[in-house]
């Protein structure tokens, strides 16, 4: 069974710069997750979807970042414009949306504001 | 509010046993996970228990809850260099993968 795919691998940009990170998650899975790591932190909910619906976005800078999962399958992460203390790792997740499911994460994007 | 505890690092040598202690603070917490990120990769869920659980065994992986105290603790028997990694502890109120409350994260290392 595949895994869930990120890519980029890596992205360094200036700031005030836009960046877009997308994620394919795991076949089947209904529900995606984006959430962000900074360095020696653990990971914090961005944004969830379940199918091509927002659930919860309550943690997510709107003024700046944007994400969509428009077909209820793949998904990008937006940052328009980037600022310094947006570098971190950004992590997408999935699960199947069932009782005791469990979280699948991909590798992450590493992103550099510089 | 709700948070998750965790001492930074912890350094052992190769065949002892690890024990990576958490405290939390939410006395609702219904489901507490511990996870795996090794270098460069995602977070890997390794074992969870539910609250209603003091022990759990899983080959050489136990996790002890203490749920008076609002501590968790995971211990690693024989402890080889593939067990390096960052171990996360996480809790959550609901039997949903959303709403998860990660730790900062304790990085082990191996010494030989």
């Amino acid at each position: 069974e595949a895994g869930v795919a990120q890519s980029p691998r890596y992205k360094i940009i200036e700031k005030r710069q836009s960046v877009a990170f997308w994620c394919n998650p795991i076949s089947g899975h209904a529900t995606l997750y984006w959430y962000q790591q900074i360095l020696g932190q653990g990971p914090k909910l961005l944004i969830q979807f379940q199918n091509n619906g927002v659930v919860d976005d309550s943690q997510l800078p709107k003024d700046r970042f944007s994400a969509e999962r428009l077909k209820g399958v793949d998904s990008t992460l937006k940052i328009q414009p980037a600022k310094l203390e947006d570098s971190a790792v950004y992590l997408c997740a999935s699960s199947s949306g069932t009782e005791n499911e469990k979280l699948f994460f991909g590798s992450g994007t590493q992103l550099s504001v510089l | 509010g709700e948070d998750v505890e965790q001492s930074l690092f912890l350094s052992v040598r190769e065949g002892d046993s690890s024990v990576i202690n958490c405290t939390y603070t939410d006395s609702s917490s219904t489901y507490l996970y511990w996870y795996k990120q090794e270098p460069g990769a995602g977070l890997q869920l390794l074992t969870y228990i539910f609250s209603n659980m003091d022990m759990k065994q899983d080959q050489r992986l136990t996790v002890l809850l203490n749920k008076k105290d609002k501590h968790l603790s995971l211990r690693i028997a024989d402890t080889q260099t593939g067990d390096s990694a960052i171990y996360f502890c996480a809790e959550s109120k609901y039997s949903s993968a959303s709403k998860i409350i990660f730790g900062s994260g304790t990085r082990l290392s191996i010494r030989p």
